[in-house]
């Protein structure tokens, strides 16, 4: 069945970049997706990437897809206090309306 | 306009109890769908509404949990005779069609007693 994982915990020093991994099981997948949600907050969409683009880049962030080996991930560069919060990864695949989410990495910056 | 809207933002209520949510999607959009967030999970799928079809209840987890969406806009999701397992933040999404990116509401922290 379809299935995205991700790491639960990510911590950083503010200043430095941050990585967040995901893989996904749906080989179909055409859209993936990387929300924010920070303390109380409901899901803010950060950025996504279609399934036939390698790398994409929004100011600080870049996301990375390696359709060979169905891995996502999200950098964020210059981490800042502000940028902790909960990171879910998602994919929408092609058969239907269905958007997987993954559990979330929770992201701690220090200042 | 806005984005999706969710009432209340908090929810305190006492086992055996029914609760209503709210959610008014952004106009326009054609799809709605409510997730729960159980503490320290992921999202899961509970129902989704598209245009004036039936909707699919299949992510629905007891015949406790109904949802209607009345004039192809606002949803609510009705929960009878509430259990404490229920405590989550239930959130809402509404995307232009089917297939097209969702964006979220702030969502609605149930908690029961």
């Amino acid at each position: 069945g379809e299935d995205v994982e991700q790491s639960l915990f990510l911590s950083v020093r503010e200043g430095d970049s941050s990585v967040i991994n995901c893989t996904y099981t749906d080989s179909s997948s055409t859209y993936l997706y990387w929300y924010k949600q920070e303390p109380g907050a409901g899901l803010q969409l950060l950025t996504y990437i279609f399934s036939n683009m390698d790398m994409k880049q929004d100011q600080r962030l870049t996301v990375l897809l390696n359709k060979k080996d169905k891995h996502l991930s999200l950098r964020i560069a210059d981490t800042q206090t502000g940028d902790s919060a909960i990171y879910f990864c998602a994919e929408l695949n092609t058969g239907g309306f269905k958007t997987i989410f993954g559990a979330g990495t929770r992201l701690f910056v220090k200042a | 306009g806005a984005g999706v809207s969710q009432s209340p933002s908090n929810k305190v209520t006492e086992k055996g109890k029914d609760v209503e949510l709210r959610c008014d999607p952004i106009s326009g959009h054609t799809a709605l769908y409510w997730y729960r967030q159980s503490l320290g999970q992921g999202l899961e799928f509970l129902i989704y509404f598209q245009g004036n079809s039936a909707p699919d209840k299949s992510g629905l987890p007891s015949d406790r949990f109904s949802a209607e969406r009345t004039g192809g806009s606002v949803s609510t999701l009705t929960i009878q005779r509430t259990q404490q397992e229920d405590s989550a933040v239930y959130l809402c999404a509404s995307s232009l069609g089917l297939s097209d990116t969702q964006y979220f509401g702030p969502g609605t922290r149930l908690t029961v007693l």
